[in-house]
């Protein structure tokens, strides 16, 4: 089945460790993305990549790094430099559909945990 | 950045009551989307708008494409316990554009 893959489900992270979250597409789309979610939030983007090789920051990306060298794969790093680490963790991608006017399409999302 | 407004925060119903919600924006938007979010998952696309005016259904869920496109409306007729969960708006400015404007959502309470 066509779909998103997020792993882990859960992660735990002691302070100061880096944290690599995995996203894998066979939905053959061109874009990718990642938000952070708070509880009572709406979602936040992090970084978005629209072709291999090439990705944008976000509204919200400091701390966080990413890399797009297959257009199935889109991971993401949280480094030790954010600060507030713990949350919902959500990989989505899009087609870019008429005019640009693609849907995006969620993973089930990683929960991270900073103990 | 532009932002969204979405309300009622949440809401608490009695089941087989309609259901209304919106978003509304001081920005033009060209793409409406809803989505729902069951907890520990991630939302889901229920209805996707691309003119002002517009209205579309997917079964008991309607929802409209304002006509000053600053704003959309999402109805749920005859609610039901599976309804529960968080409904968010999206909208996106331009065309090309691959960047999503999210509302912080409504999170929907059904009482059996």
């Amino acid at each position: 089945d066509g779909g998103i893959t997020q792993s882990p489900k859960y992660l735990f992270r002691k302070e100061g460790q880096n944290v690599t979250l995995s996203c894998e597409q066979n939905l053959n789309h061109d874009a990718m993305y990642w938000y952070r979610q708070d509880p009572g939030q709406g979602l936040r983007l992090i970084y978005y990549s629209q072709i291999v090789n090439d990705f944008q920051k976000g509204d919200i990306a400091e701390g966080y790094s990413v890399s797009r060298e297959k257009k199935e794969s889109f991971p993401l790093t949280v480094t030790s430099a954010q600060k507030n680490p713990t949350a919902f963790y959500l990989c989505a991608s899009s087609s870019p559909g008429l005019a640009g006017s693609g849907e995006l399409f969620f993973g089930e999302g990683s929960r991270l945990t900073v103990l | 950045g532009q932002q969204l407004n979405q309300s009622p925060q949440s809401m608490f119903i009695q089941e087989g009551e309609d259901v209304s919600m919106n978003c509304t924006s001081s920005s033009i938007f060209n793409t409406w989307l809803w989505y729902k979010q069951e907890p520990g998952e991630g939302p889901v696309l229920l209805i996707a708008l691309y003119k002002a005016g517009e209205l579309t259904s997917n079964g008991r869920l309607t929802a409209q494409f304002g006509i000053t496109r600053k704003d959309s409306f999402l109805n749920i007729s005859a609610s039901i316990p599976s309804d529960v969960g968080i409904y968010f708006c999206a909208g996106r400015s331009g065309a090309g554009s691959y960047q999503l404007t999210f509302g912080k959502g409504t999170k929907l309470s059904v009482i059996p």
